[in-house]
């Protein structure tokens, strides 16, 4: 059964740091990786979605790495700023053939203080 | 429509009771997603729709839930006989293509069940 954990589950940085938010995941075997952001009592948002065969995907001041061997991703926020204020959450497809469910960190709780 | 829909934003019912909640997907999207998440927890699969057929319906977590999709656009997720412990956040999704190799999901903002 895969599992994702997410360190730390909440982060306090002041604004115009850049900052890592991670990810691992047991099962090596996936298709993608895609990473989430989710604003208190909203829906997610999607931010990048990595392909097994990528090892970076990039969107604005947003980098998200992946390193299957190991079972990490990383998402590093350049220049972060209050805006970016969120929950983080990773999610990875289930090894299962036939099958696409997405298994859930339990996010990264991001806090930019102006 | 631009992205994905769901109603209502907000249910609060009796223990007991039935509910429904709908989902309307990304026009075009043949893969529909229900997700639920619980306070402080990352959403946690329930079922997976290709087209009309629910491909996988290996999250639903009793037989009390039950959903639909009949002309392979809108979903409904059912909940009979619902209980304290189903009140959470129910998320729709949905995305171009399904299957095994799936692709990026586009979520809604989610139905907040609660049950007294």
């Amino acid at each position: 059964k895969q599992e994702v954990t997410q360190i730390p589950a909440a982060l306090s940085v002041p604004e115009g740091e850049n900052l890592v938010l991670n990810c691992s995941f047991t099962d090596s075997a996936i298709y993608n990786l895609q990473w989430f952001r989710q604003d208190p009592g909203k829906g997610l948002t999607s931010l990048l979605l990595i392909q097994s065969s990528q090892r970076e995907q990039t969107s604005g001041r947003l980098n998200a790495s992946l390193d299957k061997s190991s079972g990490r991703s990383t998402l590093y926020i350049a220049a972060s700023q209050p805006g970016d204020s969120a929950t983080y959450l990773c999610a990875v497809p289930h090894s299962g053939a036939g099958s696409y469910q997405l298994t859930f960190g339990k996010g990264t709780k991001l806090s930019v203080i102006p | 429509g631009a992205g994905v829909s769901q109603t209502p934003s907000n249910k609060v019912t009796e223990k007991g009771k039935y509910v429904e909640l709908r989902c309307d997907p990304i026009s075009g999207h043949t893969a529909l997603y229900w997700y639920r998440q619980s306070l402080g927890q990352g959403p946690e699969f329930l079922i997976y729709f290709q087209g009309t057929g629910a491909a996988d319906d290996s999250g639903l977590p009793n037989d009390r839930f039950f959903a639909v999709r009949p002309e392979g656009s809108v979903s409904t997720l059912k909940i009979q006989r619902t209980e304290r412990g189903d009140s959470a956040v129910y998320l729709c999704a949905s995305s171009p293509a399904g299957g095994t190799y799936g692709g990026e999901l586009f979520f809604g903002e989610g139905s907040r069940l609660t049950v007294l």
